[in-house]
């Protein structure tokens, strides 16, 4: 699977948009892009999920630029409770293929 | 429906003790997978199952042992814990289904800390 790289850290503003970027120039056209998330000691959260067309859900939306190297996560009005790690994942869309965490960006959602 | 169910939730070994970790879920879910999380650190995985006798290695499978033999249980064993094992462990579950669509169920997460 390609890798991906996210920044540590972020921060955010409540009510304001948290626009979390992901590289992933290595991504193979049979790759779909993943975000999670994982408030404080929790087990992770899935959030959305995406080939090359933007999505959008009641969590989040998802830009995947066109090229596909790289993708935007947006938390449209942020609020304390979204203050969590973010991980974008790159995997294969093959039934039992297991999905790989990296580090992740902490976002930091302040009032 | 409970989920994806772990236990314990705490535990305490001793260096050279083994201990099991118990995983079940109740939704019929065909795949399942064991991650550990280390302070600070994103999620490994250590195995992983497709269905029932079917069990693969995952990055970090060494000191640990799995089995399924049915769909519900997937327990993650630990022969002679070691103090590089303390973590949090996670397990999770999905469909065929769910599964293309990325979405993994995850249970509430097992401390071990190994002394």
């Amino acid at each position: 699977d390609a890798k991906t790289t996210q920044p540590p850290s972020m921060d955010c503003a409540e009510g304001r948009a948290a626009n979390l970027p992901c590289n992933h120039s290595t991504i193979s056209g049979n790759e779909y892009v993943y975000w999670y998330r994982q408030i404080h000691s929790q087990g992770p959260q899935y959030i959305i999920h995406g080939l090359k067309n933007n999505e959008t859900n009641e969590m989040a939306s998802l830009i995947i630029t066109e090229d596909r190297k790289s993708s935007t996560l947006i938390l449209p009005h942020a609020t304390l409770r979204d203050t969590a790690v973010y991980y974008c994942i790159v995997r294969v869309y093959q039934a039992g293929t297991a999905l790989i965490f990296g580090k992740g960006t902490t976002l930091s959602v302040s009032s | 429906n409970a989920g994806v169910t772990q236990t314990p939730k705490f535990r305490i070994l001793k260096i050279g003790q083994s201990m099991t970790l118990q995983c079940t879920q109740d939704m019929n879910h065909n795949y399942m997978y064991w991650y550990r999380q280390d302070p600070g650190m994103g999620l490994k995985l250590i195995y992983y199952s497709v269905g029932a006798g079917i069990t693969d290695k995952g990055e970090v499978p060494n000191g640990y042992n799995v089995s399924r033999s049915t769909t519900e249980d997937f327990p993650l064993r630990l022969e002679l814990a070691a103090p590089s094992q303390t973590s949090v462990y996670f397990c999770a579950s999905t469909s065929r289904g769910t599964d293309l669509t990325g979405e993994l169920f995850f249970g509430e997460g097992s401390r071990l800390t190994v002394l």
